[in-house]
């Protein structure tokens, strides 16, 4: 498709459970960025990954978070052990490159941890 | 601490008049600003940008407004139409970078 793609639109899980969230970004695009909006939030960046060099990760907010980002393309976030918490809608956007860049978004993943 | 700050989370206006939204921030190392829209079930989509050697910034009915001085930028739309209704968060960041903070948000609701 020509935009970003997120998978799964919705996911319910059990607390304790991990859960793994995929984006694909639009092709060409160096840049690839993962956010979180929890409710009433704005977007709370989480992970950046710019072409072969080594992710961004400050945003994590705990180490049950975990991303990567495979050939350069695809990327999967990993939630460990949810909690209550986690729920929040997850976002991911892809850019030409860093910096200055306009980021083009994905529909999002709408978490769900009860 | 929220660096950026959009302070009304809802705003209302009558189609066909200027709609304002407003966006503060913090940090004096912000150079570019951008806004976006998002529809309910989608992905926020990018609307207009300005860097900080501008003060305006026009496309179409939509014009980002930016002081400096003030830390304070704008978006207004004019003239507002029911396809507007959406929620828009402003973006502010260092373009030497790539992180961009983002407020939390203001509903518009144009109505009919």
């Amino acid at each position: 498709g020509a935009g970003v793609s997120q998978s799964p639109s919705n996911k319910v899980t059990e607390k304790g459970k991990d859960v793994e969230l995929r984006c694909d970004p639009i092709s060409g695009h160096t840049a690839l960025y993962w956010y979180r909006q929890s409710l009433g939030q704005g977007l709370e960046f989480l992970i950046y990954f710019q072409g072969n060099s080594a992710p961004d990760k400050s945003g994590l907010p705990s180490d049950r978070f975990s991303a990567e980002r495979t050939g350069g393309s695809v990327s999967t976030l990993t939630i460990q052990r949810t909690q209550q918490e986690d729920s929040a809608v997850y976002l991911c956007a892809s850019s030409l490159a860093g910096g200055g860049n306009i980021q083009y978004f994905g529909a999002g993943t709408r978490l769900s941890v009860l | 601490d929220q660096q950026v700050k959009q302070n009304s989370p809802s705003l209302s206006v009558q189609e066909g008049r200027i709609s304002i939204l407003n966006c503060d921030y913090t940090n004096s190392m912000f150079d570019y600003f951008l806004w976006y829209k998002k529809y309910p079930a989608e992905g926020p989509t990018f609307l207009i940008s300005i860097s900080s050697i501008k003060d305006k910034n026009e496309d179409g009915r939509f014009t980002v407004f930016l002081n400096k001085s003030a830390k304070h930028l704008s978006l207004h739309i004019v003239p507002s139409q029911p396809g507007d209704s959406a929620v828009y968060f402003c973006a502010a960041g260092d373009s030497g970078t790539y992180k961009y903070i983002f407020g939390t948000g203001t509903r518009l609701k144009v109505l009919a």
